[in-house]
């Protein structure tokens, strides 16, 4: 079965300060990948998609970065964060960017930027 | 444009009460919705899905929703509320004509009293 691991589970970093939040899939191949950011009482927000290797699309304008560096990993990152970057950050994955594909969550990793 | 309107911010219900939770898209092509539920401080979980098949869907935990295209509705519902019901509640439209998209309503926060 497939399954969806991301750390660290809890960050508090100080403003400035760079990031890496990394995330993996096991038990398929060629997934999509997603990084989320859910803000407090809001819904979920779609920040960046992956379908391969090296590619990766951006949905929204951000202080953010994403890298793919092997079939399973995705990398959420920034060289200096802002308070705005605090919130709940989700990877999630796909077989494929099909409309009908059940999209499937990590469980999260909070982000508190002071 | 596509978008998706959860109506109510918070349901209150009492345990062994039915379950409504209200959710109109909009769409202009052959959405995808999907219903997902997250507990505390955790990643989110399917509940169920409708692609274009049996318009009454039914899910995990006793949920199910029927997708109504001339309502444009996708109303959540369970017959009998239970206490681990207690969670945020995302509708949820996937498409991918004109684009990959997915839509996240502002989600659903359901209190069940004893």
């Amino acid at each position: 079965s497939q399954t969806i691991h991301q750390w660290p589970a809890t960050l508090v970093q100080p403003v400035g300060s760079p990031l890496s939040l990394e995330c993996t899939v096991e038990g398929t191949s060629n997934p999509n990948l997603y990084w989320y950011r859910q803000a407090a009482g809001r819904g979920l927000q779609l920040l960046f998609y992956s379908v391969g290797i090296g590619q990766i699309s951006s949905e929204v304008p951000q202080n953010l970065s994403a890298s793919r560096p092997q079939d399973r990993q995705f990398i959420l990152s920034s060289k200096k964060l802002l308070l705005s970057d605090s919130g709940f950050y989700l990877c999630a994955w796909s077989l494929d960017s099909s409309s009908g594909n059940t999209i499937y969550f990590g469980e999260g990793s909070w982000l508190t930027v002071v | 444009a596509q978008s998706v309107t959860q109506l109510d911010s918070h349901v209150s219900v009492s345990e062994g009460t039915p379950v409504l939770l209200r959710c109109n898209y909009s769409s202009s092509y052959s959405p995808s919705l999907f219903w997902y539920v997250q507990h505390p401080n955790k990643g989110l979980q399917l509940l169920l899905k409708y692609t274009s098949a049996a318009t009454l869907v039914k899910g995990i935990n006793g949920f199910e929703a029927e997708f109504k295209k001339s309502e444009t509705s996708f109303h959540l519902t369970k017959p009998s509320a239970h206490m681990s019901d207690a969670a945020e509640y995302f509708c949820v439209v996937i498409t991918n004509t004109g684009g990959f998209k997915t839509i996240f309503g502002a989600g659903t926060r359901l209190f069940v009293k004893a």
